[in-house]
């Protein structure tokens, strides 16, 4: 079975760019898609990047995502910087015996 | 729009029973795999079952297997998620989700579910 690791906390100053990483611990991260979910407080989840660097429609442009086999990681980064990105951030992914697996979770601190 | 109800969430004794319901509006339920995904109070994200668009397979997190089952009514339009053996792990938000391609898309507001002597 596979665990995602992310960082627990992360802060950034508006307008500024944020990175949030996401690491495979066992498994290859091109192997299955990765995606990122946004929950603000008191609101559910909503999906920010799919696929590994899909952006649903309404998502701005100001979110992507990437992976990198050498590291074994995704990243979902996040320019212009805004108060109203401030919120918890997941990463997903899946593979036939862990089935579906979510990271521990960012929160992404708005300084 | 598309809309997920859930419903049946509430507080319970430990070794108890519940059951959950999500209605599903403005999409063709039939066609969509259904999850159940949950959240501990201040705690992140957790998959806990999964059920193809027709019921053919399940799928559960080996933290709830054997305890719950899910279900599913397509002419009804509804998910179940019927819970057995409560313990106070359990305690959290139940979200009704829809699959895209092994990928959770549309939640619903979700329903709390308390464990508690």
């Amino acid at each position: 079975n596979f665990m995602l690791t992310q960082p627990h906390s992360v802060s950034e100053s508006p307008g500024k760019t944020v990175t949030i990483s996401c690491t495979r611990s066992s498994g290859s991260i091109a192997g299955n898609y990765v995606q990122w979910y946004q929950q603000r407080p008191g609101s559910s989840p909503t999906t920010v990047i799919y696929a590994d660097d899909q952006r649903p429609s309404g998502v701005p442009d100001r979110f992507s995502g990437s992976i990198d086999s050498s590291s074994n990681s995704a990243s979902l980064s996040i320019s212009g910087l805004k108060s109203e990105d401030e919120a918890d951030y997941y990463c997903q992914s899946y593979d036939s015996s862990s089935l579906w697996v979510f990271g521990g979770g960012t929160r992404l601190t708005v300084l | 729009q598309v809309q997920l109800v859930e419903s049946g969430g509430g507080e319970v004794q430990p070794g108890r029973s519940l059951r959950l319901s999500c209605a599903a509006s403005g999409i063709t339920f039939r066609n969509f795999g259904m999850h159940w995904v949950r959240q501990a109070p201040g705690k992140g994200l957790e998959w806990v079952a999964a059920i193809w668009h027709d019921g053919s397979n399940k799928y559960y997190a080996d933290s709830v297997k054997g305890r719950f089952t899910i279900s599913r009514d397509n002419p009804k339009n509804t998910l179940f998620l019927q819970m057995n053996s409560l313990g106070v792990e359990d305690t959290a938000v139940y979200y009704c989700v829809t699959d895209r391609s092994d990928a959770f898309d549309m939640w619903g507001q979700g329903t709390m579910v308390t464990v508690s002597s």
